[in-house]
């Protein structure tokens, strides 16, 4: 089946740093890549939705000049946290749309802890 | 507000018998529901789903029903098995499933004792 990868499944950083996390779907093309995040205890809140070679959509509440989102290809999807703070230590998630009515493929998860 | 709820944060059954897992809604522009499983430290996998026009799905061990009326659909397993131990979230979307933004509950984490 269908597979998506995130890289790195953990990253601890240094308050001030940023942060790369890539997302890629490895057997099928993806148009459309969402980005997920989920403290404890709750549950997964959509950040944004990437679209490959446009602009990434971002919900609300989200600062897109803090989460950059970049959609290069049909197979990448990268979300990098700048100036990362301790309080976006959470674990991020990426999926990739799947034909209608059948959700999406989730990765695997980065675990992101902001020290 | 949340506009899709799983007011129970746990579950505890015993192997062989039957788990359900329920979930409210509040919008009714939602056309499509489904329920992911998730391992710690993993990304959720999709389970099954119900599109708003039916009122019961049923995949193996798992069958989903939907009461529109009620804005209320539960996942039923049976028999539970102790890898069926996870946490389980139900997503809604109004766009059919297809690409665009699931609504998640906070999740319910199952335990099958053995």
């Amino acid at each position: 089946g269908a597979v998506v990868s995130q890289h790195p499944s953990w990253v601890i950083c240094k308050s001030g740093t940023s942060v790369k996390i890539e997302c890629r779907s490895l057997d099928f093309q993806a148009t459309t890549m969402f980005w997920y995040r989920q403290f404890p205890k709750q549950s997964l809140m959509l950040m944004a939705t990437s679209n490959e070679g446009s602009k990434a959509t971002y919900e609300q509440g989200v600062e897109k000049d803090k989460f950059l989102i970049n959609h290069a290809s049909l197979t990448l999807s990268t979300l990098t946290v700048t100036s990362a703070h301790p309080e976006d230590s959470s674990f991020y998630i990426c999926s990739a749309s799947r034909p209608p009515g059948a959700g999406q493929y989730f990765g695997p998860g980065t675990r992101l802890t902001v020290t | 507000d949340q506009q899709v709820k799983q007011n129970s944060p746990s579950l505890s059954v015993q192997e062989g018998r039957i788990s359900i897992l329920n979930c409210d809604y509040t919008n009714s522009m939602f056309d499509y529901f489904l329920w992911y499983k998730k391992y710690p430290a993993e990304g959720p996998t999709f389970l099954i789903s119900i599109s708003s026009i039916k009122d019961k799905n049923e995949d193996g061990r798992f069958t989903v029903f939907l009461n529109k009326s009620a804005k209320h659909l539960s996942l039923h397993i049976v028999p539970s098995q102790p890898g069926d131990s996870a946490v389980y979230f139900c997503a809604a979307s109004s766009d059919g499933g297809s690409q665009g933004n699931l609504i998640f509950g906070k999740g319910t984490k199952l335990s099958v004792k053995p």
